[in-house]
């Protein structure tokens, strides 16, 4: 088993719709729980990151851990062909830069 | 600022060649990473420096890679005879790390698209 599994899609959706994206993981140790967002010929950009279980909500986006699960998501409302990207997680154990683990990443498509 | 910068953009090669991959870091920051993204893998960590200093470089698939950061300011990833499976994308990712931060904000260039026929 992985220690990070995510549905690489594609998965498209048209405009306005509520996306949901997820990951499962098998490392009790993560704590640190982020998602990056990937546009085609880009390097990743941070989108969402959080400490422990819970939701953050910034926007469009809101990202909610699950320990208990092992489960993380991320949803996007009133999705835009702006959003059209592929969307990876990632997470790691300890503070600081330590190597994040990425999931391989969901390839999204909004269609106006 | 100019954010991270690498360089080539792409790379074609034959098999046996030597290949050098270049990173400019954002200015500041104090640990890079070098990732290399394949459709089947996906993004791998190949190896991560602190203070140009390696840390970790488990990740390096085998002696022809290898990677050095002489500067703070630059890094080269090598690989030495390039192969047909070093086919990917490489980034190259730089951050500020604090002992007692909970930041893992990386910052990616847009990577080099390596192709080895």
């Amino acid at each position: 088993q992985k220690e990070v599994e995510q549905d690489p899609g594609p998965l498209s959706v048209p405009e306005g719709a509520i996306v949901s994206l997820n990951c499962t993981y098998s490392n009790s140790a993560f704590q640190y729980f982020m998602w990056y967002r990937q546009y085609s010929r880009k390097g990743p950009e941070l989108l969402m990151y959080t400490y422990s279980s819970g939701n953050k909500e910034d926007g469009r986006f809101t990202a909610q851990v699950d320990k208990s699960s092992k489960y993380i998501s991320l949803f996007i409302r009133d999705s835009q062909p702006s959003d059209s990207a592929t969307y990876l997680c990632a997470m790691s154990a300890r503070p600081g830069n330590t190597p994040l683990v990425f999931g391989k990443g969901t390839r999204l498509s909004v269609i106006a | 600022d100019a954010g991270v910068i690498q360089s080539p953009r792409h790379e074609v090669t034959e098999m046996g060649q030597e290949v050098t991959l270049r990173c400019k870091p954002i200015s500041g920051h104090n640990s890079l990473f070098w990732y290399r993204q394949t459709m089947m893998r996906g993004l791998e960590l190949l190896i991560y420096f602190n203070n140009n200093v390696p840390i970790d470089d488990s990740g390096m698939p085998e002696d022809r890679f290898s990677a050095k950061m002489p500067n703070a300011s630059f890094s080269t990833l090598k690989i030495q005879p390039s192969e047909p499976r070093d086919s990917a994308v490489y980034f190259c990712a730089s951050s500020f790390f604090l002992l007692d931060s909970r930041s893992e904000k990386l910052f990616f260039g847009s990577g080099t698209q390596l192709s080895v026929l």
